[in-house]
């Protein structure tokens, strides 16, 4: 059963902190994302990796980067926190798309950011 | 801007009625798609996927994809209660994109 685990459901944050988020995966996944949620967005990719040590920009990079050191481990990091960043962060991994078939991506619980 | 649209909602459908969820894609490269549900609180779950024309079925859950017209859609027959839910559309790109493009999600609502 994959199981993709985040470090806290709840954070709460002053602004101009740094803030790592933390995401594993036990399914040796070699594909891992972080997206951020909020009301009338929808899902929104921040950045994704594909191996360890690569990573790609998502569609809303700014004010965040990644580091991936180890496969099973995906990290968000907030440089300076700001009232913005506050939402819902979720973690998915997956597969890679091998021949033409899909896989799903499998999400973690998410971790609900305050900035204040 | 590649996109993925769905009527936000909220939808309401009597138990026991066939719930229909819309989803519409710009890219016309999109190779597969995803139906997830999220329960309020919670984290997305796959419900199906889909990456040829015409219908795919599982249990009383049918995704329809028609390329032609960049249209995917997900029925539910004899809803529930339970059914009650976000449901997230997502498409992925051309061979070798590995990212979903996700819609905002549709509000469905199944009344007693």
């Amino acid at each position: 059963d994959v199981k993709v685990t985040q470090s806290s459901r709840y954070l709460v944050k002053r602004t101009g902190e740094k803030v790592f988020l933390e995401c594993v995966q036990d399914m040796d996944h070699e594909n891992m994302f972080w997206y951020r949620q909020d009301p009338g967005l929808g899902l929104r990719l921040i950045y994704f990796s594909y191996d360890v040590k690569m990573k790609e920009k998502g569609d809303i990079p700014e004010g965040y980067s990644v580091s991936r050191e180890k496969k099973e481990r995906f990290s968000l990091i907030l440089e300076s926190a700001s009232t913005n960043q506050t939402s819902m962060y979720l973690c998915a991994s997956s597969l890679p798309h091998v021949g033409g078939i899909s896989y799903e991506q499998y999400f973690g619980p998410g971790t609900r950011l305050t900035v204040t | 801007q590649k996109e993925v649209e769905q009527n936000s909602g909220p939808l309401s459908v009597p138990e026991g009625a066939i719930a229909s969820l819309n989803c519409t894609y710009s890219d016309r490269g999109s190779q597969s798609f995803f139906w997830y549900r999220q329960y309020s609180g919670k984290s997305p779950e796959l419900i199906m996927f889909i990456y040829s024309n015409g219908d795919k079925e599982d249990g009383r859950f049918t995704a329809q994809l028609n390329k032609a017209s960049q249209y995917v859609s997900l029925l539910i027959r004899d809803s529930q209660p339970s059914d009650s839910a976000t449901y997230l559309c997502a498409a992925r790109g051309n061979f070798g994109n590995e990212k979903l493009t996700f819609g905002t999600g549709t509000r469905l609502t199944i009344i007693p």
